[in-house]
């Protein structure tokens, strides 16, 4: 198994629908986190976790929620986004060094 | 005056050159420093970290850290094209409790 997994890679979704990203590490590490990457703008922090709890909510609109039900999983759950809400999403761990592992992304289109 | 700023680039070299790659950042009392790398279509991957003033060097890879001026730079020896990427400068701000800023990237180019 690869450290940092996310699931699905690409989501098409409409304004009025409800979808979930999932981030699943398998590195053992306690904090977790949600990041945004549009086209010519700086990774945008939206959730941390440590140790299931959240830490960090940065200023990030509610249409977007997360869940952490244990060290290991992390989700995303989107209702009625916008189209600018289309970006990569990334999901990353860390063994709170600073240093973070990122997975794949999940790659999503809102129509 | 962005937190973490880079030159977005782009940053075009030859095969075998040295890639410079600079980030400026705000916060005076910011004490660690990373770069990531990230291929397109893919994530980014941590390179090289530094924590203290002077040159850290792994590989073909340096990082140099000037906290006095407040900038770090990544210097890539004998470029190959596979370092085509976007590098991402990344800083842990003094006063973000341990989060990481990110800068905007340079996208370096290396052509054969």
């Amino acid at each position: 198994e690869t450290g940092v997994t996310q699931t699905p890679r690409h989501l098409v979704m409409g304004m009025t629908n409800k979808k979930s990203l999932k981030c699943e590490q398998h590195l053992g590490h306690n904090a977790m986190y949600w990041y945004k990457q549009s086209a010519k703008k700086p990774l945008e922090l939206m959730f941390v976790y440590s140790l299931e709890e959240r830490v960090e909510n940065n200023s990030v609109p509610s249409r977007f929620s997360p869940e952490c039900p244990n060290s290991s999983h992390l989700f995303l759950h989107l209702h009625t986004l916008q189209p600018e809400d289309s970006a990569l999403y990334l999901c990353a761990s860390s063994p709170g060094t600073g240093e973070l592992f990122f997975g794949e992304g999940s790659r999503l289109t809102v129509l | 005056q962005k937190e973490v700023e880079q030159n977005s680039g782009p940053l075009s070299v030859p095969e075998g050159a040295i890639a410079s790659l600079n980030c400026t950042y705000s916060d005076r009392g910011s004490q660690s420093f990373f770069w990531y790398r990230q291929y397109s279509g893919k994530s980014p991957e941590l390179i090289m970290f530094i924590y203290s003033n002077g040159d850290k060097e792994d590989g073909r890879f340096t990082a140099q850290l000037n906290k006095a001026s407040q900038y770090v730079s990544l210097l890539i020896r004998d470029s190959q094209p596979s370092d085509s990427a976007t590098y991402l400068c990344a800083v842990i701000l003094a006063t973000s409790y341990g989060k990481l800023t990110f800068g905007q990237g340079t996208i370096l180019t290396v052509h054969p």
